[in-house]
């Protein structure tokens, strides 16, 4: 069963970088065909996707916050993960990793979800 | 950007009542919307997809619609569990925008 496993300083001070990393189960990053996906919700707010990578490295990036932020995967470990760089108070959110639907697909509903990891950006 | 607009933000209803919620794009989007429930600290839950495609294992109470630029999510008759947020996501292109969700609360 596929799992997905969010981790993570749970608190960063204004101006630095925030670094998570999700952690996948139950299939294997380098022989899926599936990209995967970082989405966040600022507290008591709406989602947002961040970004998606497919095994190759290769990325999508949300217009919004593409210049402070980088998605990567490492197959070795079988995890993807998540730096978003001179943060502010606008960053603290859960962030999430996730999963579309359809193999290939680089956009689409997301069916597979980690549970979530809370980052509070203060100092 | 496309963006997403549901309506209501809240919505009070009773258990058993039918209830529509509607998603408005800001151009085309064809079939590529999705709906999803959340319920206070867990993850989104898929439960309608391509618009009006009912995901394994969501009951069949839940009823997707629309196509274009206009979506309704209607659930047939209210379950104590169906009181959560639901968001509308859009992905006819990479950015995947969500809906700014709508509230369910027990009237």
């Amino acid at each position: 069963q596929l799992q997905l496993q969010e981790s993570g300083p749970g608190l960063v001070k204004p101006s630095e970088t925030l670094s998570l990393t999700c952690t996948v189960s139950g299939d294997s990053i380098s022989s899926s065909s599936y990209y995967w996906a970082w989405i966040r919700q600022p507290p008591g707010k709406g989602l947002e996707w961040i970004g998606t990578i497919y095994s190759s490295g290769s990325t999508f990036y949300n217009p919004s916050l593409k210049s402070r932020v980088t998605i990567s995967v490492d197959t070795s470990k079988n995890q993807l993960s998540l730096k978003v760089y001179s943060v502010t108070a606008t960053d603290t959110a859960v962030y999430y990793c996730a999963r579309p639907t359809v193999a290939g697909s680089a956009y689409d509903a997301f069916d597979i979800w980690g549970q979530g990891t809370t980052v509070t950006v203060s100092s | 950007d496309i963006q997403m607009t549901q309506s209501p933000s809240t919505l009070s209803a009773s258990v058993g009542d039918r209830v529509t919620i509607t998603c408005r794009a800001s151009q085309s989007i064809s079939i590529w919307l999705a709906w999803y429930q959340q319920k206070p600290g867990k993850a989104p839950k898929l439960l309608i997809y391509k618009a009006s495609s009912l995901e394994n294992g969501v009951p069949s109470r839940f009823s997707g619609s629309g196509s274009g630029t206009e979506f309704t999510l209607t659930i047939s008759s209210l379950q104590p569990d169906d009181f959560a947020t639901y968001y509308c996501q859009q992905y006819n292109s990479y950015s995947g925008t969500f809906g700014q969700g709508t509230k369910l609360e027990i009237k």
